[in-house]
């Protein structure tokens, strides 16, 4: 069965640095989402995107964020100078007939 | 704003128990609900999707019904067994044709069988 991957597994980063996550949504699927979550708290939408653009973002994406579809299959969020409080489990998903099927998760950690 | 509130947050029952987990949410105006189960450090495997003019949607042990004017979804677990130990989630999608695809999830109800 087709399932969302996402790499790495976890990120250790020193504050400041920049990191790239990735995701592969499942093919055919043409939204695509990232939210986060966290640790003891709700998970949260950060943004969603189709048609090579965003289409909605939440009040936490902001400027230090953005996202990419940088070829046909990859789906990728950048954060330019990571902060403690990203510190977080980073999910992507994608939508397809309604239902959002999501990845397994990048566990995110900020020294 | 949309508010999803989950009760309980947290419950153990003993094997071969039925249970209701609930779900509420502050805006009727939906498109879906979705239920998802996550295990510990895991990511989110969604279990149950009711479309808003729906009123229920079972899959094997799992039954999920929507009251939509009243803000409200459970989640039926029957004949409960230790496998099903996990956090369980609700989210919903705002309806309306501008307001966007973004799950507003709930805190998560934690599920532990006893054998």
């Amino acid at each position: 069965e087709p399932e969302v991957t996402q790499t790495p597994s976890h990120q250790v980063t020193q504050m400041g640095q920049e990191v790239i996550l990735r995701c592969v949504p499942i093919s055919n699927h043409l939204y695509f989402y990232w939210y986060r979550q966290i640790l003891g708290q709700k998970v949260e939408f950060l943004v969603s995107f189709y048609n090579n653009e965003i289409s909605e973002k939440s009040e936490i994406f902001d400027d230090q964020f953005s996202v990419e579809r940088p070829d046909g299959s990859n789906f990728t969020l950048k954060i330019r100078s990571t902060k403690l409080e990203d510190s977080a489990m980073y999910f992507c998903a994608s939508l397809f007939w309604s239902q959002q099927f999501f990845g397994p998760g990048t566990r995110l950690t900020v020294l | 704003k949309q508010e999803v509130t989950q009760i309980p947050a947290a419950l153990s029952v003993p094997e071969g128990e039925n249970l209701v987990l609930n779900c509420s949410f502050t805006d009727s105006a939906i498109y879906n609900l979705q239920w998802f189960r996550q295990d510990p450090g895991k990511g989110l495997t969604s279990l149950l999707l009711i479309q808003s003019s729906q009123r229920e949607q079972t899959s094997g042990r799992l039954n999920a019904s929507l009251d939509k004017s009243s803000g409200r979804s459970t989640l039926y677990i029957a004949a409960s067994q230790p496998g099903d130990s996990a956090t369980y989630l609700c989210a919903v999608r705002p309806g309306g044709g501008a307001s966007g695809s973004r799950l507003t999830f709930g805190e998560g109800t934690q599920l532990t069988v006893n054998p």
